[in-house]
């Protein structure tokens, strides 16, 4: 198995454009999870989703971010518009809901916001 | 404060030496876990204890988990460099899927 598989693995743009962040999870989980890492705040639960449906978006900091999982094979985050503060490491993970409690993470993807 | 709660935030020993590192809670749990994570990468996964165990093993891993006190260690015997890296723990609580991880521990082990 692949893993988990993250796209991009690293965005550079400027303020106020839009982000779309992608996400692959392993075969046959169920589960997916979006988080986002800094060095201020640590590792922070963004959203998860259970069979494609959104659980718990607590953790979205604000309108500008949106997550989205059409099938079971793929998940978005998207932030409009990005901002600085924005900069952080974006990390995906997934794992089967039923016989595994362990997250697996993808390699995440390193956002720099200008 | 934060939910899982790392002591040290940072370690520093010798190859071969024992690494401990701590983790406080405040809430009920299910299970506790520990993940590891190399510079630039995502974590891994290393071991899971649950809320009826007090102790586990895993090669060179031993975890310990005390409910009464919330709290719960790594230990790391025989470390080798390659064990340089950041380690997370993260409390799953009685009931849903979210994962609340606390700051972390870097250990440097020095050849």
């Amino acid at each position: 198995d692949a893993g988990v598989i993250q796209s991009p693995r690293h965005e550079v743009t400027e303020m106020g454009q839009e982000v779309t962040l992608r996400c692959k999870p392993i075969s046959g989980h169920n589960s997916l999870f979006w988080y986002r890492q800094t060095m201020m705040r640590g590792l922070e639960l963004l959203i998860y989703f259970n069979n494609n449906v959104p659980i718990d978006d607590s953790g979205m900091p604000e309108d500008r971010f949106s997550a989205k999982m059409p099938n079971a094979s793929f998940s978005t985050l998207k932030i409009q518009p990005s901002e600085p503060r924005d900069s952080a490491v974006y990390f995906c993970a997934s794992r089967w809901t039923r016989r595994q409690e362990t997250q697996y993470f993808g390699p995440g993807t390193r956002l720099l916001v200008l | 404060s934060q939910q899982g709660e790392e002591d040290p935030q940072a370690l520093s020993i010798q190859e071969g030496e024992n690494a401990t590192m701590n983790c406080s809670y405040k809430t009920s749990i299910n299970n506790l876990q520990w993940y590891r994570q190399n510079s630039g990468r995502g974590l891994v996964h290393l071991i899971l204890i649950r809320s009826n165990e007090r102790e586990k093993h895993s090669g060179r891993l031993r975890v310990t988990l005390d409910t009464s006190k919330k709290s719960s260690s790594l230990l790391i015997t025989a470390s080798r460099a390659a064990d340089t890296a950041s380690y997370f723990c993260a409390t799953a609580p009685t009931s849903g899927s979210r994962l609340t991880f606390g700051e972390g521990t870097q250990l440097t082990v020095n050849p």
